[in-house]
């Protein structure tokens, strides 16, 4: 059975830090994988996908999340924060290629200090 | 191309009303989706629709029928609405089904059950 966990609920950084968010995903078959973003009243956005390719994956707005096998972690990151980061982030994981199914984390939200 | 849109916003129910929640993608998408979100719990599938004229359970279908009016629309119904449905609702569509699909999201719809 597939499963993800994210391992922090809440994450605050200072603008212009790093920013690093993770995951770790259980799952019998080679899964895809995938980050979202939610700002507040709004609905999800992807941020990136991993679906079996390059195990490093850049996104959208400067995030990128390295697929690691051996670790069974997808996390996230950012060089440098910016103000307009702060949000929830939700990670996903699908398996199967006759799939409907996404299992969503619980969500990390981050908070960006001035 | 407005994307996956949502109607109403916001709905207030007593308990026992009953309710139709509206949902509409302009992408061409074969497979649509309706999730509920729960504080820290992040998305629950509550029903999928693979294909225009088939629909199929999710993980919380217990309390709502859906209706895969055309290949464009996908309705949520609550019976007989109860304060356990008090949630925030989510549309998504995908252009199939298959773990590398990404989903896309529309705005929500925030439901208060009294």
């Amino acid at each position: 059975a597939q499963s993800v966990t994210q391992l922090d609920s809440h994450v605050s950084v200072s603008e212009g830090t790093p920013v690093l968010l993770r995951c770790n995903y259980s799952s019998s078959y080679s899964p895809s994988l995938f980050w979202y973003v939610q700002h507040p009243n709004k609905g999800l956005q992807l941020l990136l996908k991993y679906t079996s390719a390059a195990t490093l994956v850049k996104g959208i707005n400067g995030f990128e999340a390295e697929f690691k096998k051996s670790e069974t972690s997808f996390h996230l990151t950012k060089p440098s924060a910016h103000m307009s980061d702060a949000a929830e982030y939700f990670c996903v994981v699908s398996e199967g290629s006759g799939t409907y199914k996404y299992i969503f984390g619980t969500g990390t939200r981050l908070k960006v200090l001035a | 191309n407005a994307g996956v849109t949502q109607t109403p916003k916001f709905q207030v129910l007593k308990t026992g009303q009953s309710m139709t929640l509206q949902c509409a993608q302009d992408m061409n998408h074969n497979s649509m989706y309706w999730y509920r979100q729960d504080p820290g719990m992040g998305l629950r599938l509550i029903y999928y629709s693979a294909s225009e004229g088939t629909t199929d359970k999710g993980e919380v279908p217990n309390g709502y029928n859906v209706s895969r009016l055309n290949k464009r629309e996908f309705s949520l119904r609550l019976e007989s609405a109860a304060p356990s449905q008090t949630s925030v609702y989510f549309c998504a569509s995908s252009d199939r089904g298959g773990s590398s699909y990404e989903q896309y999201f529309g705005p929500g719809t925030r439901l208060t059950v009294t």
